[in-house]
């Protein structure tokens, strides 16, 4: 089976615009999470979807947002970047959400 | 709350030294517990995972980790440190309460001296 993939590895923005990030889970895989890490904050949860439903969140602004798609891809949107979101963002797979999650490789965007 | 905490966020082994990385959780029922590893620039990869079934669970590249309840520990192991095994390990907890997030501890970076 393919693992996660995940759409751009790297992508560069300046403050103010917004970015679409894009995540491919394995394939039967319904639960799709998404993570942002930074040095200073470390992992940090953002959301979950399940079957195209938002099943849980973290604590971040509403200008993290995300969707799933009924073939469980899931993109990730962010607006109006600010320096502080300049960070690796993770996406990860599960089969039932409540299972082993499998991690994708990253998105790493950098904000100037 | 429940929780998982990772003792020490530096930790240094000399190559072929035991490597011991720690990690408590905090919960009210037995959960799920998990070691990730993370390479430089990469997502994590699961190691292992304990799902009750035993509580000396071993993983992929010689890592094994022990559930003991008495402690609330799920520390991770390996006899001999290899210069491979330079990477950041994360722990990470589920539990039927958690409403099926995941927690992951703050990471422990391993260094290994060759």
């Amino acid at each position: 089976k393919a693992g996660v993939t995940q759409t751009p590895r790297y992508l560069i923005k300046t403050r103010g615009q917004q970015v679409t990030l894009s995540c491919s889970p394995i394939s039967g895989h319904r639960s799709v999470s998404w993570y942002q890490q930074t040095p200073g904050q470390g992992l940090q949860f953002l959301f979950e979807y399940f079957s195209e439903t938002q099943r849980n969140k973290g604590n971040f602004p509403g200008r993290f947002s995300g969707r799933q798609f009924s073939n469980s891809r899931s993109e990730m949107n962010v607006s109006t970047l600010e320096l502080g979101d300049s960070a690796l963002y993770l996406c990860a797979s599960s089969s039932l959400g409540a299972d082993t999650q499998y991690f994708g490789p990253g998105t790493r965007l950098t904000v100037l | 709350a429940q929780s998982v905490t990772q003792l020490g966020s530096h930790v240094s082994v000399s190559e072929g030294a035991l490597v011991l990385l720690r990690c408590n959780y905090s919960s009210s029922v037995p959960p799920y517990l998990f070691w990730y590893v993370q390479y430089p620039n990469q997502g994590l990869q699961l190691l292992l995972k304990y799902t009750s079934a035993a509580t000396l669970v071993k993983g992929i590249n010689g890592f094994e980790a022990e559930f003991k309840k008495s402690e609330t520990s799920f520390h991770l192991t390996k006899p001999s440190a290899h210069m491979s095994d330079a990477a950041e390990y994360f722990c990470a907890f589920y539990s039927p309460n958690t409403g099926n997030q995941f927690y992951f501890g703050t990471g422990t970076s391993l260094t290994v001296i060759p």
